[in-house]
């Protein structure tokens, strides 16, 4: 049973590029969390996908946008990256939205120069 | 609103002694509290899981935490550290009641265990 996969696993950017992230659930898994944790703080919550629509947000700028497939697996979009957008983005899979454990796939860590 | 305060940025144990790791929230409604361990360069593992059932949660590898609910508090603790919890450990919040609700993250404490 394959856990959450994250692809690429490091990318290197320069400023002002746009970028895509992707990840794909852990089997049985429906709903899709993105979250971006910089270096030495905890993860911050970006956005959450369930069938097919973003349901939650976090605070982050409408650079960052996504999708969710049918087949569960989602995408994370940057745009116009900055400086300040190196981090590692998490994906995190859950069966449904609410009070369930969400489970992580290893990361996709950006640097931007 | 939801919030969560891990307390010590750092924490630093002789191996063989206890680990205590602590954790307060604030919660509009009655949470749902998670512990996750994160090793060098390796994604997150979820340690244990509170959703309102027995107030002493046992997780993965020994560890444990006790929701507290007058103290706000959901402290991880292990009888004995091994050089092997080294590790940067998160305590979540999930007031999870709408799908509004969002999943908080602590902001982190590093567990050192000296020989």
């Amino acid at each position: 049973d394959a856990g959450v996969t994250q692809s690429p696993t490091h990318l290197i950017k320069t400023r002002g590029q746009q970028v895509t992230l992707r990840c794909s659930p852990k089997s049985g898994h429906d709903t899709v969390s993105w979250y971006q944790q910089a270096l030495g703080q905890g993860p911050q919550f970006i956005f959450q996908y369930y069938e097919e629509e973003e349901r939650q947000r976090g605070n982050f700028p409408d650079r960052f946008s996504g999708h969710q497939f049918p087949n569960y697996s989602s995408e994370l979009n940057v745009n116009a990256l900055l400086l300040g957008d190196s981090a590692l983005y998490l994906c995190a899979s859950s069966l449904g939205q609410i009070r369930k454990t969400q489970y992580f796939g290893p990361g996709t860590r950006l640097l931007v120069l | 609103a939801q919030s969560v305060t891990q307390l010590d940025s750092h924490v630093s144990v002789s191996e063989g002694t206890p680990v205590l790791l602590r954790c307060n929230y604030s919660s509009s409604y009655s949470p749902s509290l998670f512990w996750y361990v994160q090793h060098p360069n390796k994604g997150l593992q979820l340690l244990l899981k509170y959703t309102s059932a027995a107030t002493l949660v046992k997780g993965i590898n020994g560890f444990e935490a006790e929701f507290k609910k007058s103290e706000t508090s959901f402290h991880l603790t292990k009888p004995s550290a091994h050089m092997s919890d080294a590790a940067e450990y998160f305590c979540v919040v999930s007031d999870g009641y709408s799908s509004a609700s969002k999943i908080i993250f602590g902001s982190g404490t590093r567990l050192s265990i000296r020989p």
